[in-house]
């Protein structure tokens, strides 16, 4: 079964330092997101991406953050100047279109996240 | 805003127990419910989605019913196995404003013991 991929696994950085978490969605899928989850705490959503643009961001998604789709097959989340509180686990996640009424019902394929730990 | 709260965990539970995971939520319109599960070193996975209200969402012998009246979307199973030890998150999604993006439950631990 195809399967959204992330890396790397655990990714430890100083404060101040930017970090890029790279992701492989799912081939076929055309919706592609980020997600947080802060340890103990609530996975939050951060941004959600289609047709090469931000379709929709939370409060969270500053202008710290960035992500790209720089060619066909990765997604990455981009963290500039990163802050102790940016210290989460990070997942991406991807849809496919689904059809007609059901497209907003097309299940989220998360991948196994990428543990940032800034330092 | 949309909002979904469950219950804390962690839920200990002998192996053949039932299990009911309380979830309630709140949103604007008519959102779609889930249920995904992470089991330990994985990401999140979908467990079962109920649409629209009275629907039952089922899988693995898990299921649950989408209560309009109350705002609820318990999970329950009748008898837990210790593979099914994991966290468990509700969430939402408001498809009548177009919206995609999930919000979620901070999750439930589940324990099974042998």
């Amino acid at each position: 079964e195809p399967e959204v991929t992330q890396t790397p696994s655990h990714q430890v950085t100083q404060m101040g330092q930017e970090v890029i978490l790279r992701c492989v969605p799912i081939s076929n899928h055309l919706y592609f997101y980020w997600y947080r989850q802060i340890l103990g705490q609530k996975v939050e959503f951060l941004v959600s991406f289609y047709n090469n643009e931000i379709s929709e961001k939370s409060e969270i998604f500053d202008d710290q953050f960035s992500v790209e789709r720089p060619d066909g097959s990765n997604f990455t989340l981009k963290i500039r100047s990163t802050k102790l509180e940016d210290s989460a686990m990070y997942f991406c996640a991807s849809s496919s279109p689904g059809q007609g009424s059901l497209s907003y019902n097309s299940p989220l394929h998360f991948g196994n996240g990428t543990r940032l730990t800034v330092t | 805003g949309n909002s979904v709260t469950q219950m804390e965990g962690p839920v200990t539970l002998s192996e053949e127990a039932f299990l009911t995971i309380n979830c309630t939520y709140t949103a604007t319109g008519y959102p779609s419910l889930f249920w995904y599960v992470q089991y330990p070193g994985e990401g999140l996975q979908l467990l079962l989605k109920a649409t629209k209200a009275d629907d039952k969402g089922s899988n693995k012998g898990f299921e649950a019913t989408y209560r309009k009246e109350t705002t609820s979307f318990h999970l329950e199973k009748g008898s837990v196995q210790v593979s099914d030890s994991a966290v468990y998150f509700c969430a939402l999604s408001a498809v009548d404003t177009g919206r995609r993006a999930l919000t979620f439950g901070s999750g439930t631990r589940l324990q099974v013991q042998p």
